[in-house]
């Protein structure tokens, strides 16, 4: 699986958007990028994947280059409650029986939203 | 609420014991992940079974063991416990037939080995 590089911390002022980024320079064609967060202690949350396409959902959206080496989670409203440790994970697609479905983390940004 | 469930939350115990965590998945997920989460490790995925049989093996110590049952709850059975082994350990689940893999984890067991 590609590995990932993301900051080690950010701020972000409340109401506005966090831009999270991440590298995956060796990603492969089929490998999709996921995004999870953890919430102090809680268990991990998922947010988002995509594959090629940007995407979007209720919580976030991502944006993937074109050249698939990188992608930035964009949370466009941030509030307190998104102060978490944000994941960006690369892996490919699950196989019949649900092998390669374990995630790997990193360390993660550790994302502050500040009133 | 993510409809997994774990417990207990909290577990106390001393060195050298053996001691049981249970996970249910959702409803109809087949698939269930174990992951330990310690200050220094991060979170580590353990074990990982579906419908019964292990699936895939992560840095799991032979001093635990882990199983899933014919109603999919499953069971991380640790022991001779050390004080290392003090984590927080989750569960997830994932939906089944699906390539892309969203997993709902659980609130976690914080065990404290004293």
């Amino acid at each position: 699986d590609a590995k990932t590089t993301q900051p080690t911390s950010m701020d972000c002022a409340e109401g506005r958007a966090a831009n999270l980024p991440c590298n995956h320079s060796t990603i492969s064609g089929n490998e999709y990028v996921y995004w999870y967060r953890q919430i102090h202690s809680q268990g991990p949350q998922y947010i988002i994947h995509g594959l090629k396409n940007n995407e979007t959902n209720e919580m976030a959206s991502l944006i993937i280059t074109e050249d698939r080496k990188s992608s930035t989670l964009i949370l466009p409203h941030a509030t307190l409650r998104d102060t978490a440790v944000y994941y960006c994970i690369v892996r490919g697609p699950m196989n019949y029986g649900g092998s390669q479905g374990n995630l790997i983390f990193g360390k993660g940004t550790k994302l502050s939203v500040k009133p | 609420d993510s409809g997994v469930t774990q417990t207990p939350k909290h577990l106390i115990t001393a060195t050298g014991q053996r001691v049981t965590l249970r996970c249910s998945p959702r409803s109809g997920d087949l698939s269930v992940y174990w992951y330990q989460q310690s200050l220094d490790q991060g979170l580590q995925f353990l074990i990982q079974y579906y419908n019964g049989e292990e699936r895939a093996k992560g840095n799991i110590l032979e001093r635990f063991s882990a199983q899933q049952f014919p109603d999919l709850h499953s069971e991380l059975n640790l022991s001779s416990l050390e004080l290392g082994d003090s984590a927080l350990y989750f569960c997830a689940s994932s939906e089944t037939g699906v390539r892309y893999n969203e997993q709902f984890f659980g609130p976690g067991t914080r065990l404290t080995v004293l």
